[in-house]
């Protein structure tokens, strides 16, 4: 079966800029996570979709972010206006519904903001 | 907030040995623990999943689970330069929940 689906895999931009972020889970899976990772740390996570509805997005900072998963498969996490601190690799991942086998993260999209 | 502990290392074992990484977690209602192994520059790669008290093995890893003692551990045995990765220990914050909560990842280097 195809992955996560991540683009772009590199972004560079200004502080005080947006940036979007695209994901496209795996055929099936309902779940559908954000996380953030800054070097040299673990994965936390941003926000929950089950469906195209939100679980948990207590952890994501929603003066300067937002998320949405249209149609319950897409997703696309925003950023406006950008932080240095912002700074990290952002990964999309992906689960049945109704299971925790673990889940599968996509490549990721590195993100430098200068 | 729900605690993934690890030693953030690094850990550097000869090639041949035995690696043991450490993971203690917060949540006593736990019931589902995974260890992911991460690439530099790469993403996590789920490895290993252990949901009941004992040890659970696949080809040269192990995991150990202990939740009275709220602990979980990977061996990788023969180690190979080629296991040298960041691995992260990741459990859901609470029952019932198929969310994950990551600790910060213990560096691995296998040395030839």
């Amino acid at each position: 079966e195809a992955g996560v689906a991540q683009s772009p895999r590199y972004k560079i931009i200004e502080k005080r800029q947006s940036v979007a972020f695209w994901c496209n889970p795996i055929s099936g899976h309902a779940t559908l996570y954000w996380y953030q990772q800054i070097l040299g740390q673990g994965p936390k996570l941003l926000i929950q979709f089950q469906n195209n509805g939100v679980v948990d997005d207590s952890q994501l900072p929603k003066d300067r972010f937002s998320a949405e998963r249209l149609k319950g498969v897409d997703s696309t996490l925003k950023i406006q206006p950008a932080k240095l601190e912002d700074s990290a690799v952002y990964l999309c991942a992906s689960s049945p519904a109704g299971k925790n086998y673990g889940y599968t993260f996509g490549s990721g999209t590195r993100l430098t903001v200068v | 907030q729900k605690e993934v502990e690890q030693n953030s290392g690094p850990l550097s074992v000869p090639e041949g040995a035995i690696a043991s990484l450490n993971c203690t977690y917060s949540d006593r209602v736990s019931q589902s623990f995974f260890w992911y192994r991460q690439y530099s520059g790469k993403s996590p790669e789920l490895i290993m999943s252990i949901y009941s008290n004992g040890d659970k093995e696949d080809g040269r890893f192990t995991a150990q689970l202990n939740k009275a003692s709220q602990y979980v551990s990977l061996l990788i045995r023969d180690s190979q330069p080629s296991d040298s990765a960041t691995y992260l220990c990741a459990v859901p914050p609470g029952a019932g929940s198929y969310q994950l909560t990551f600790g910060k990842g213990t560096k691995l280097s296998v040395i030839p």
